[in-house]
């Protein structure tokens, strides 16, 4: 059973810092891996999609990567801001004959000013 | 429509009740997940549909958890005989085709409360 990890858990830094957030798998027979922003009382807004086959996405000041020999992601965020504040979870679609996303906890970021 | 659209986006219920939640995929979207989600948590898969077929219900944490999307569009999530444990933010999810390629786009959530 795939099961996904979000390292740190928690991480509160000042503006214009350059962030990585952590996401590690156990099995690596992934199809794709997706990266989500959650605001509080709010439902999962999709930031990145990285294919098995994909080495990174870049959109705007993020940037995945995907080692899937390794079994991990990492999200970096590039000058943070107040606005970037906000809950950050990856999803594993394995390579098992289900197409169901596994989740991880999530990373809750703080950019304070 | 324009997203996935959840109703109601919060439901208090009484100890015993039971409670229909109602997810409206992104029209022409194959797949339809439920996820549950507890304070603090990632999401937790409960079952997922491609058109009006339950193809996984593995996620389902009890017989009092029911879903249905009889037509192949909108979806109800349905909690019989309601306990505190049941207490969490209910996601839906809908994606464009069955593969593996595919982007799942979320609505806002049900957060049911009970009592």
């Amino acid at each position: 059973k795939q099961e996904v990890t979000q390292i740190p858990a928690a991480l509160s830094v000042p503006e214009g810092e350059n962030l990585v957030l952590n996401c590690s798998f156990t099995d690596s027979a992934i199809y794709n891996l997706q990266w989500f922003r959650q605001d509080p009382g709010k439902g999962l807004t999709s930031l990145l999609l990285i294919q098995s086959s994909q080495r990174e996405q870049t959109s705007g000041r993020l940037n995945a990567s995907l080692d899937k020999s390794s079994g991990r992601s990492t999200l970096y965020i590039a000058a943070s801001q107040p606005g970037d504040s906000a809950t950050y979870l990856c999803a594993v679609k394995s390579a098992g004959g289900s197409y169901i996303p596994t989740f991880g906890r999530g990373t809750s970021l703080i950019v304070h000013p | 429509g324009a997203g996935v659209s959840q109703s109601p986006r919060y439901k208090v219920a009484k100890r015993g009740q039971d409670v229909a939640l109602r997810c409206d995929p992104i029209s022409g979207h194959v797949s339809l997940f439920w996820y549950q989600q507890a304070l603090g948590q990632g999401p937790e898969f409960l079952t997922y549909f491609q058109n009006e077929a339950q193809l996984d219900k593995s996620g389902l944490p009890s017989d009092r958890f029911f879903a249905e999307r009889p037509e192949g569009s909108v979806s109800t999530l349905k909690i019989q005989r309601t306990q505190q444990e049941d207490s969490a933010v209910y996601l839906c999810a809908s994606s464009q085709r069955e593969g593996v390629d595919e982007k799942l786009f979320f609505g806002s959530g049900t957060q049911l409360s009970v009592l």
